[in-house]
């Protein structure tokens, strides 16, 4: 069975410029998720879909992050403009259905300089 | 502050010792408990969960046992091999999710190194 997939691995902008994570979860799991993880941290929640509707975005920082997931299957999450604080790993998880395990991808890793 | 932590960030065992790594929770009301794994430039990998109607519960040469007392939860790896290095953390739910509304975030600690030595 294919992992939660994202793209790039490796993004490296200035600040002030936008940039955008793909993640396709696992094949027919209805819940999404993004977490930032700071180096050295653990991961945070930055927004939750089931299907394609907004189940939990009350840590994602509205003013510069947005994220969507239309068709209830692959999710995108934007940051425009883009601050130095915002380097950080992008981490996109996947469940079966909500209050199943969480299955993660690996992640994308964001330089801002 | 996190509600979810780990006492040491760095712990070093012996290969072929037993490991345990420890994690305290503040919200007595979590009932869902997950330890991860994660390697060098990857993301967590699921290891054991444990739901608080449970105090102990096993998985291959992993145990996770809960102590809701003293809101404790421990990670004991049993003969400890050099592809356990990694660094591992606990991560709570505070909501059971399903129709009942609420979010099913995890919360993380920030995590223990663990290092084995040859």
């Amino acid at each position: 069975e294919a992992g939660v997939a994202q793209s790039p691995r490796y993004k490296i902008i200035e600040k002030r410029q936008s940039v955008a994570f793909w993640c396709n979860p696992i094949s027919g799991h209805a819940t999404l998720y993004w977490y930032q993880q700071i180096l050295g941290q653990g991961p945070k929640l930055l927004i939750q879909f089931q299907n394609n509707g907004v189940v939990d975005d009350s840590q994602l920082p509205k003013d510069r992050f947005s994220a969507e997931r239309l068709k209830g299957v692959d999710s995108t999450l934007k940051i425009q403009p883009a601050k130095l604080e915002d380097s950080a790993v992008y981490l996109c998880a996947s469940s079966l259905s909500r209050a199943n395990i969480q299955y993660f991808g690996a992640g994308t890793r964001l330089s801002v300089l | 502050g996190e509600s979810v932590g780990l006492h040491l960030p760095t712990l070093s065992v012996q290969e072929g010792d037993n490991s345990i790594i420890n994690c305290a929770y503040s919200n007595s009301a979590s009932d869902y408990f997950i330890w991860y794994k994660q390697e060098s430039g990857k993301g967590p990998q699921f290891i054991i969960d444990i739901r608080s109607n449970m105090d102990k519960r096993q998985g291959q040469r992993v145990t996770v046992l809960l102590n809701k007392t003293v809101k404790h939860l421990s990670l004991q790896i049993a003969a400890t091999q050099p592809g356990d290095s990694a660094v591992y953390f606990c991560a709570e739910n505070r909501s059971p999710g399903g129709s009942g509304g609420g979010a099913d975030g995890l919360t993380f600690g920030k995590g223990t190194h663990l290092i084995i030595q040859p």
